[in-house]
């Protein structure tokens, strides 16, 4: 069985400070994992994903996200904030690429100025 | 190309009733995963349709339902609405086929279905 655990439902930053998004799974075959962004009234997008190889992951808009096997866990950070990113963030984790996702309750991001 | 598109965009209905929501898949794609998402909680997988036939479903109840046509569109019909209904519904396309590698989800704008 898969699972994700995301800490902390709301996460406040000053605008320009660093962003760490918690996510830790469970997973009993090796793990997909994915963090999706969803902005209000609209569905998900892929910020990155891991499948396998390189342990730290770069995607979209600044965010990189690193896989610790030992710490089972696949955190979120952006250098430095921006108010374009206040959204609702996800960690899912899945067996396969293609199959279902397993979703953590998601992490509202907030950006003060 | 076109992304993925759901209709309708919003639906109120009342217990007890049907609902059908729809699915477009993005060109090229041959596989749609349902998702529902409650107010204030993660999408949880309903289930997926590879080339018109169920590939997995998650924990809900048989009044959930749903086909793939030969286009590759989607539909989820739910029976005996409940007022826990209520959600979000999300579609999913992607390409799947055996022995593929990775093969991205790309979500829908979803389908905001209250029930009263």
């Amino acid at each position: 069985a898969q699972s994700v655990t995301q800490l902390g439902s709301h996460v406040s930053v000053s605008e320009g400070a660093l962003v760490l998004l918690r996510c830790n799974y469970s997973s009993s075959v090796p793990p997909y994992l994915f963090w999706y962004v969803q902005y209000p009234n609209q569905g998900l997008q892929l910020l990155l994903k891991y499948t396998t190889g390189a342990t730290l992951v770069k995607g979209i808009n600044g965010f990189e996200a690193e896989f610790k096997k030992s710490e089972t866990s696949f955190h979120l950070t952006k250098p430095s904030a921006h108010m374009s990113d206040a959204a609702e963030y996800f960690c899912a984790v899945s067996r396969d690429s293609s199959y279902k996702l397993i979703f953590g309750s998601g992490t509202r991001l907030l950006v003060r100025p | 190309e076109t992304g993925v598109t759901q209709s309708p965009t919003h639906l109120i209905k009342t217990r007890g009733q049907q609902v059908t929501l729809r699915c477009s898949s993005q060109s090229g794609h041959n596989t749609v995963s349902w998702y529902q998402q409650a107010l204030g909680q993660g999408p949880q997988f309903i289930f997926q349709y590879y080339r018109e036939e169920e590939n997995g479903r998650g924990n809900f109840p048989p009044r959930f339902s749903g086909l793939q046509f030969p286009n590759y569109s989607s539909e989820l019909n739910v029976n005996a609405l409940e007022l826990d209904d209520s959600a979000l519904y999300l579609c999913a396309s992607s390409y799947g086929g055996r022995g593929s590698s990775y093969n991205e989800q790309f979500f829908g704008p979803g389908t905001r279905l209250t029930v009263l």
